[in-house]
């Protein structure tokens, strides 16, 4: 079964410090995109980033960077500069081969003035 | 801006009833999907549909059905709800389908059911 792994249910930063989340996924498929999903207090999942397996570089949004390890599937998110409003719960998440988006459990970061 | 729109932001509701959940997006997507969200087990598929009246089974099923007469809404209905069908519910569409492999979900706020 495919499935993603979020193995940090928790995580805290200080202000403007850099925090990593870890997600590993398992996948036969060559061909894929990869999603961070943000969840805030106000409990609207926003995208925050995405990657296409079939390319080289991290994807980069701002102060949201991914590492990107195809041949050990793994997927981490690093926030740069951390800020108060980053503090939600984090999803990594893998289209499946029937294109479903399979989530992973969610780590919470909390973010600490 | 992309809207999706949950009728409830939190229900409560008793055993045994039927309780219809409700979602609308306004962006033409063809894609719809519902999800359930429990803490430690991230969200879970329970319906997705890639057309009107087009309907297809997620990992979790049981004791759910959908509805979708119209491209914009894609209902949600516990037939007889039971206290394990207590969790947070969410909403998403995506414009490609019939997955969203490299188009974005756009969620709903959530809606937070109560089974007494």
């Amino acid at each position: 079964a495919q499935t993603v792994t979020q193995s940090q249910p928790e995580m805290s930063v200080q202000e403007a410090e850099t925090v990593t989340l870890s997600c590993t996924y398992d996948t036969s498929e060559s061909d894929y995109y990869l999603f961070w999903y943000k969840q805030p207090p106000s409990r609207q999942m926003i995208l925050v980033i995405r990657q296409e397996a079939y390319k080289q570089q991290n994807a980069t949004e701002n102060r949201f960077s991914v590492n990107f390890q195809k041949a050990a599937k793994s997927f981490s998110l690093k926030i740069s500069d951390s800020q108060l409003g980053d503090a939600a719960m984090y999803f990594c998440a893998y289209p499946g081969n029937t294109g479903k988006l399979i989530f992973g459990q969610g780590t919470t970061l909390q973010v600490k003035p | 801006d992309v809207k999706v729109t949950q009728s409830s932001r939190y229900l409560v509701k008793r055993t045994g009833e039927k309780v219809f959940l409700e979602c609308v997006q306004d962006m033409d997507h063809e894609n719809m999907f519902w999800y359930r969200q429990d803490p430690g087990l991230g969200l879970r598929l329970i319906y997705f549909s890639y057309d009107v009246k087009m309907k297809e089974k997620g990992d979790i099923p049981e004791g759910y059905s959908v509805s979708r007469e119209k491209k914009e809404r894609f209902s949600l209905i516990l037939e007889s709800a039971s206290t394990n069908q207590t969790s947070m519910y969410l909403c998403a569409s995506s414009l490609l389908g019939p997955g969203p492999g490299n188009s974005p979900l756009h969620f709903g706020n959530g809606t937070r059911l109560t089974v007494t």
